[in-house]
């Protein structure tokens, strides 16, 4: 069965420098969640899209934005990077519901140096 | 919104035990599912099983099962027979059947099965 997919895997960056993760959910899932889980923490909620419309806001940074777009996938735009955004950044995919529980990616991983 | 408590940072237990984690949960919603999902080191997050709030029996999946306490908002994980490949850390999460609501979890478990 198809899969959440992320790219890139991993992605190394420098601080003040931009990056973009971006995700592609599973096909017919409506909506898409982006999470960030630090070194030894639970994921965080960042934002998520429904029908490519913006559906919830968490703790995000204003130097991140998010867009869903007409096919579905979804791009994480970081900007200004700190090293304290070094993380697992995960895309989840669902539908409306959520009853299932989402299907996540295997997650990128941002090290900023 | 709702809060999802894991007590337990860590455990560890024999190869072929059982072993129960710990979730406690807090939500003004009627309408709600668990989970729990597992996280081994290739940081993939895979789903083992979920609950319906309004369903009275446990979900039980293969080697996995859990204890569902709605009046006291628990929601244990048992592992039976464990396995070397259920080391993992072990999320216990929460969303509300009621839109597009955010997943949130606890603060998760190591576990670690010992040969």
């Amino acid at each position: 069965a198809a899969g959440v997919i992320q790219s890139p895997r991993h992605l190394i960056k420098e601080k003040r420098e931009t990056a973009t993760l971006k995700c592609y959910p599973i096909p017919r899932h409506d909506t898409v969640y982006w999470y960030q889980q630090g070194p030894g923490q639970d994921p965080q909620f960042l934002i998520s899209f429904y029908e490519k419309m913006q559906s919830d806001k968490g703790s995000i940074p204003d130097r991140f934005s998010a867009q869903q777009f007409s096919d579905y996938h979804s791009e994480l735009n970081m900007s200004s990077l700190e090293l304290g955004d070094s993380a697992l950044y995960f895309c989840a995919s669902s539908l409306r519901t959520g009853g299932n529980g989402y299907t996540f990616g295997s997650g990128t991983r941002l090290t900023v140096v | 919104a709702q809060t999802v408590t894991q007590s337990q940072p860590e455990m560890s237990v024999q190869e072929a035990e059982t072993v129960t984690l710990s979730c406690t949960y807090d939500t003004s919603e009627n309408n709600y599912y668990l989970f729990w999902y597992k996280q081994p080191p290739s940081r993939q997050m895979i789903l083992v099983i979920r609950q319906e709030a309004y369903k009275q029996q446990n979900a039980t999946e293969n080697r996995f099962s859990v204890n569902f306490q709605k009046a006291a908002k628990s929601f244990s994980l048992k592992i039976s027979d464990s396995q070397l490949g259920d080391t993992a850390m072990y999320f216990c999460a929460c969303i509300s059947n009621f839109g597009n609501e955010k997943l949130t979890f606890g603060t998760g478990t190591r576990l670690t099965i010992i040969p």
